[in-house]
Protein backbone atom coordinates (compact mmCIF):
# COMPACT_ATOMS: atom_id res chain seq x y z
CA UNK A 1 0.00 0.00 0.00
CA UNK A 2 1.05 3.53 -0.46
CA UNK A 3 2.53 5.48 2.34
CA UNK A 4 4.29 8.36 3.24
CA UNK A 5 6.74 8.64 6.88
CA UNK A 6 8.00 11.61 8.43
CA UNK A 7 11.03 10.81 10.36
CA UNK A 8 10.33 14.00 13.06
CA UNK A 9 7.22 14.82 14.66
CA UNK A 10 8.77 17.80 16.22
CA UNK A 11 11.58 19.95 16.13
CA UNK A 12 12.22 23.47 17.57
CA UNK A 13 15.30 25.23 16.06
CA UNK A 14 16.56 29.05 16.88
CA UNK A 15 16.12 31.28 13.94
CA UNK A 16 18.92 31.05 11.39
CA UNK A 17 19.35 27.67 12.55
CA UNK A 18 19.54 24.94 9.71
CA UNK A 19 16.62 22.79 8.55
CA UNK A 20 16.28 19.48 7.25
CA UNK A 21 13.40 17.12 7.73
CA UNK A 22 12.89 13.98 6.09
CA UNK A 23 10.43 11.95 4.54
CA UNK A 24 10.13 8.48 2.98
CA UNK A 25 7.59 6.60 0.57
CA UNK A 26 6.99 3.42 -0.01
CA UNK A 27 5.25 3.09 -3.60
CA UNK A 28 7.72 1.98 -5.99
CA UNK A 29 5.80 2.99 -8.65
CA UNK A 30 5.58 6.56 -10.81
CA UNK A 31 4.80 9.47 -8.36
CA UNK A 32 4.91 12.84 -7.86
CA UNK A 33 6.02 14.28 -4.20
CA UNK A 34 5.16 17.41 -2.72
CA UNK A 35 5.77 19.34 0.39
CA UNK A 36 2.84 21.38 1.77
CA UNK A 37 2.87 23.73 4.67
CA UNK A 38 0.03 24.97 7.19
CA UNK A 39 0.50 27.69 9.21
CA UNK A 40 -1.39 28.33 12.61
CA UNK A 41 -5.09 29.01 11.49
CA UNK A 42 -4.50 28.73 7.67
CA UNK A 43 -4.74 26.62 4.68
CA UNK A 44 -2.54 24.19 3.40
CA UNK A 45 0.16 25.77 1.14
CA UNK A 46 2.33 24.12 -1.58
CA UNK A 47 5.79 24.59 -0.81
CA UNK A 48 7.78 22.88 -3.36
CA UNK A 49 6.77 19.88 -5.95
CA UNK A 50 8.69 16.70 -7.63
CA UNK A 51 7.36 15.15 -10.82
CA UNK A 52 10.37 14.37 -12.98
CA UNK A 53 14.04 16.25 -13.98
CA UNK A 54 16.64 18.04 -11.96
CA UNK A 55 16.07 16.11 -8.14
CA UNK A 56 16.87 18.80 -6.63
CA UNK A 57 13.95 21.48 -6.22
CA UNK A 58 13.11 24.90 -4.90
CA UNK A 59 10.19 26.38 -4.17
CA UNK A 60 8.90 29.31 -1.91
CA UNK A 61 10.80 31.35 0.86
CA UNK A 62 13.98 29.90 0.45
CA UNK A 63 12.89 25.65 0.72
CA UNK A 64 14.27 23.28 -1.45
CA UNK A 65 13.88 19.49 -1.75
CA UNK A 66 16.17 16.79 -3.03
CA UNK A 67 14.60 13.49 -4.47
CA UNK A 68 16.66 10.72 -4.51
CA UNK A 69 14.71 7.60 -6.18
CA UNK A 70 17.53 5.40 -4.55
CA UNK A 71 16.41 6.03 -1.44
CA UNK A 72 12.81 6.68 -1.72
CA UNK A 73 13.44 10.12 0.20
CA UNK A 74 12.13 13.30 -0.71
CA UNK A 75 13.67 15.61 1.92
CA UNK A 76 12.95 19.14 2.59
CA UNK A 77 15.73 21.55 3.58
CA UNK A 78 16.00 25.37 4.60
CA UNK A 79 19.64 27.14 5.08
CA UNK A 80 18.48 29.39 7.44
CA UNK A 81 15.18 29.35 8.81
CA UNK A 82 13.32 32.29 10.53
CA UNK A 83 10.13 32.74 13.11
CA UNK A 84 7.40 33.15 10.46
CA UNK A 85 9.10 29.47 9.21
CA UNK A 86 6.41 28.21 12.13
CA UNK A 87 4.34 25.88 10.99
CA UNK A 88 3.27 22.18 9.91
CA UNK A 89 4.84 20.69 7.16
CA UNK A 90 3.48 17.91 5.56
CA UNK A 91 5.37 15.41 2.90
CA UNK A 92 2.80 14.22 0.56
CA UNK A 93 2.60 11.58 -2.77
CA UNK A 94 0.52 10.81 -5.50
CA UNK A 95 0.36 7.95 -7.67
CA UNK A 96 -0.50 8.22 -11.00
CA UNK A 97 -1.82 5.06 -11.02
CA UNK A 98 -4.08 5.34 -7.84
CA UNK A 99 -4.46 9.15 -8.37
CA UNK A 100 -4.51 9.35 -4.42
CA UNK A 101 -2.72 12.39 -2.88
CA UNK A 102 -1.49 10.74 0.00
CA UNK A 103 0.14 12.78 3.46
CA UNK A 104 2.36 11.81 5.94
CA UNK A 105 2.12 12.03 9.63
CA UNK A 106 2.97 15.83 9.53
CA UNK A 107 6.29 17.58 11.40
CA UNK A 108 5.41 20.49 13.32
CA UNK A 109 8.41 23.16 13.21
CA UNK A 110 8.73 25.54 15.96
CA UNK A 111 11.33 28.50 15.22
CA UNK A 112 11.96 30.71 18.89
CA UNK A 113 13.13 33.92 17.33
CA UNK B 1 -6.16 34.03 -0.67
CA UNK B 2 -7.11 29.91 -1.96
CA UNK B 3 -9.08 30.20 -5.06
CA UNK B 4 -11.18 27.24 -3.43
CA UNK B 5 -13.76 28.07 -2.22
CA UNK B 6 -15.54 26.55 1.05
CA UNK B 7 -18.93 27.45 2.71
CA UNK B 8 -19.68 27.74 5.71
CA UNK B 9 -16.29 28.35 7.57
CA UNK B 10 -17.15 27.03 10.73
CA UNK B 11 -20.47 24.74 11.17
CA UNK B 12 -22.51 23.14 14.65
CA UNK B 13 -24.96 20.68 14.10
CA UNK B 14 -26.59 18.07 16.02
CA UNK B 15 -26.70 14.26 15.46
CA UNK B 16 -30.09 14.46 14.52
CA UNK B 17 -29.31 17.41 11.89
CA UNK B 18 -29.22 17.48 8.10
CA UNK B 19 -26.38 19.87 6.69
CA UNK B 20 -24.22 20.40 4.19
CA UNK B 21 -20.86 21.86 2.91
CA UNK B 22 -19.89 23.79 -0.13
CA UNK B 23 -16.85 24.19 -2.32
CA UNK B 24 -16.62 25.98 -5.46
CA UNK B 25 -13.48 26.42 -7.95
CA UNK B 26 -13.41 28.79 -11.19
CA UNK B 27 -9.67 27.67 -12.16
CA UNK B 28 -11.20 24.63 -14.84
CA UNK B 29 -9.89 22.13 -12.66
CA UNK B 30 -11.45 18.73 -13.73
CA UNK B 31 -10.88 16.58 -10.19
CA UNK B 32 -12.22 17.75 -6.94
CA UNK B 33 -11.35 16.11 -3.59
CA UNK B 34 -13.09 15.87 -0.17
CA UNK B 35 -10.68 15.11 2.89
CA UNK B 36 -10.90 15.24 6.66
CA UNK B 37 -8.35 16.54 8.57
CA UNK B 38 -8.53 16.07 12.83
CA UNK B 39 -6.33 18.42 15.03
CA UNK B 40 -2.59 18.15 14.75
CA UNK B 41 -2.97 15.11 11.96
CA UNK B 42 -2.45 15.22 8.30
CA UNK B 43 -5.58 15.15 6.22
CA UNK B 44 -6.97 11.84 5.15
CA UNK B 45 -8.74 11.36 1.67
CA UNK B 46 -12.51 10.81 1.47
CA UNK B 47 -13.67 11.18 -2.11
CA UNK B 48 -12.63 11.93 -5.24
CA UNK B 49 -14.25 13.14 -8.28
CA UNK B 50 -12.98 13.50 -11.81
CA UNK B 51 -14.88 15.04 -14.65
CA UNK B 52 -17.93 15.25 -12.68
CA UNK B 53 -17.65 11.41 -11.58
CA UNK B 54 -17.25 10.03 -8.19
CA UNK B 55 -13.93 7.82 -8.81
CA UNK B 56 -12.52 7.24 -5.42
CA UNK B 57 -14.96 6.72 -2.14
CA UNK B 58 -11.97 5.73 0.50
CA UNK B 59 -14.96 3.42 2.52
CA UNK B 60 -16.12 6.81 3.73
CA UNK B 61 -19.68 6.30 6.06
CA UNK B 62 -22.88 6.79 4.10
CA UNK B 63 -23.47 9.56 6.56
CA UNK B 64 -21.24 11.37 4.37
CA UNK B 65 -22.58 12.40 0.91
CA UNK B 66 -21.10 13.81 -1.90
CA UNK B 67 -22.39 15.56 -5.01
CA UNK B 68 -20.74 17.01 -7.86
CA UNK B 69 -23.42 19.10 -9.39
CA UNK B 70 -20.74 20.51 -12.13
CA UNK B 71 -17.18 20.99 -12.76
CA UNK B 72 -16.69 24.08 -10.46
CA UNK B 73 -19.29 22.63 -7.39
CA UNK B 74 -18.82 19.92 -4.97
CA UNK B 75 -20.77 19.60 -2.03
CA UNK B 76 -20.50 17.45 1.05
CA UNK B 77 -23.71 16.29 2.76
CA UNK B 78 -24.14 15.45 6.18
CA UNK B 79 -27.07 13.43 7.85
CA UNK B 80 -26.50 11.43 11.18
CA UNK B 81 -23.06 12.63 12.53
CA UNK B 82 -21.18 11.15 15.66
CA UNK B 83 -19.62 13.75 17.73
CA UNK B 84 -16.40 11.71 15.96
CA UNK B 85 -16.79 13.52 12.90
CA UNK B 86 -16.22 16.63 14.05
CA UNK B 87 -13.02 18.00 12.37
CA UNK B 88 -11.80 20.15 9.52
CA UNK B 89 -13.18 19.40 6.31
CA UNK B 90 -10.94 20.08 3.55
CA UNK B 91 -11.54 20.43 -0.31
CA UNK B 92 -9.08 20.43 -2.65
CA UNK B 93 -8.84 20.50 -7.01
CA UNK B 94 -6.10 20.03 -9.75
CA UNK B 95 -6.19 19.92 -12.95
CA UNK B 96 -6.76 16.11 -13.20
CA UNK B 97 -6.37 13.55 -10.78
CA UNK B 98 -3.72 11.36 -12.71
CA UNK B 99 -1.22 12.76 -10.87
CA UNK B 100 0.31 14.73 -14.08
CA UNK B 101 -0.13 17.95 -12.60
CA UNK B 102 -0.90 15.99 -9.26
CA UNK B 103 -0.85 19.81 -7.51
CA UNK B 104 -3.99 19.97 -5.15
CA UNK B 105 -5.19 23.53 -4.06
CA UNK B 106 -7.14 23.33 -0.99
CA UNK B 107 -9.47 25.53 0.49
CA UNK B 108 -9.27 26.95 3.85
CA UNK B 109 -11.88 24.56 5.03
CA UNK B 110 -14.78 24.11 7.06
CA UNK B 111 -14.66 23.73 10.62
CA UNK B 112 -17.10 20.95 11.58
CA UNK B 113 -18.97 20.46 15.16
CA UNK B 114 -21.19 17.42 15.90
CA UNK B 115 -22.86 17.83 19.61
Amino acid sequence: AQSVSQHNHHVILSEAASLELGCNYSYGGTVNLFWYVQYPGQHLQLLLKYFSGDPLVKGIKGFEAEFIKSKFSFNLRKPSVQWSDTAEYFCAVISSNTGKLIFGQGTTLQVKP
Amino acid sequence: DTEVTQTPKHLVMGMTNKKSLKCEQHMGHRAMYWYKQKAKKPPELMFVYSYEKLSINESVPSRFSPECPNSSLLNLHLHALQPEDSALYLCASSQDNRGRTGELFFGEGSRLTVL
